[in-house]
C-alpha cells in the first residue's frame, strides 16, 4: 500500500526557535496534502490544507504566519512551525490524497517545545 | 458546517464482549464515512469506511453501517480483544477533500 513518512519523528526544541517537520509521499504523487494536529487525549484538528504549487489554505484560527506550509512538489510538503512557544507542543500529522481520492496518514511527528 | 460527534470514552470492556462505539454525524451532501484508529503510541489506521447510503464498512472482525436515516455510522465488534485497545475515530470526508474527526473514543479491553 502506499506510504507517507514524516520527518522527524521526534523533534525537542527551545522556545524561540523554528522547526520543520516534512511529509512525503513514497510511492505515489499526492496533489493535496493536509496538516493536522492532536493534543493529549483529544482529537485531530484540521490545520490547513495544500495543492502542490500553490499557497496553503488555514482553517479558521491557525496563525499561517506560524504554521509556514509549502508543498513545493507532488511528493513534499513541509510544515515550519516559527518562534515555537511550549504552547506549540503537539503532535503534528499529516495526510496525502491521491488523485483518485485514496488518503494515507503519516505516522506523526510528536513536537515539544521546552 | 459538517461535524462528528461520538460517544465519549472511555469505554471499558471484558474480553470477549460486544462493542458498539456510536457516531453520529451532520453533513451537506454526501459524505463518506471512516473509522480510524489509533493504538498507543502510533499514527492513525484507517479501519473501515463507506461511501454511501446503505453501505457496510468491515474490517478485522468490526462493522459499521452507513445509515443516512438516522445520520449515524456506528462502529460494532462480536467479540473484543485486549489487543482492540486504542482510540477510535469516527470521521466524515466532504466533497473538498477534508477529513472531520470527531473527538475520539478510548477503549480499553482488560483480560
Amino acid at each position: 500500500g502506499a506510504v507517507v513518512s514524516q520527518h522527524p519523528s521526534r523533534v525537542i526544541c527551545k522556545s524561540g526557535t523554528s522547526v520543520k517537520i516534512e511529509c512525503r509521499s513514497l510511492d505515489f504523487q499526492a496533489t493535496t496534502m493536509f496538516w493536522y494536529r492532536q493534543f493529549p487525549k483529544q482529537s485531530l484538528m484540521l490545520m490547513a490544507t495544500s495543492n502542490e504549487g500553490s499557497k496553503a489554505t488555514y482553517e479558521q484560527g491557525v496563525e499561517k504566519d506560524k504554521f509556514l506550509i509549502n508543498h513545493a512538489s507532488l511528493t513534499l510538503s513541509t510544515l515550519t512551525v516559527t518562534s515555537a512557544h511550549p504552547e506549540d507542543s503537539s503532535f503534528y500529522i499529516c495526510r496525502a490524497r491521491r488523485d483518485n481520492s485514496e488518503q494515507y496518514f503519516g505516522p506523526g511527528t510528536r513536537l515539544t517545545v521546552t | 458546517g459538517d461535524s462528528v460527534t461520538q460517544m465519549e470514552g472511555p469505554v471499558t470492556l471484558s474480553e470477549e464482549a460486544f462493542l458498539t462505539i456510536n457516531c453520529t454525524y451532520t453533513a451537506t451532501g454526501y459524505p463518506s464515512l471512516f473509522w480510524y484508529v489509533q493504538y498507543p503510541g502510533e499514527g492513525l489506521q484507517l479501519l473501515l469506511k463507506a461511501t454511501k447510503a446503505d453501505d457496510k464498512g468491515s474490517n478485522k472482525g468490526f462493522e459499521a453501517t452507513y445509515r443516512k436515516e438516522t445520520t449515524s455510522f456506528h462502529l460494532e465488534k462480536g467479540s473484543v480483544q485486549v489487543s482492540d485497545s486504542a482510540v477510535y475515530f469516527c470521521a466524515l470526508g466532504n466533497q473538498g477533500g477534508k477529513l472531520i474527526f470527531g473527538q475520539g473514543t478510548e477503549l480499553s479491553v482488560k483480560p
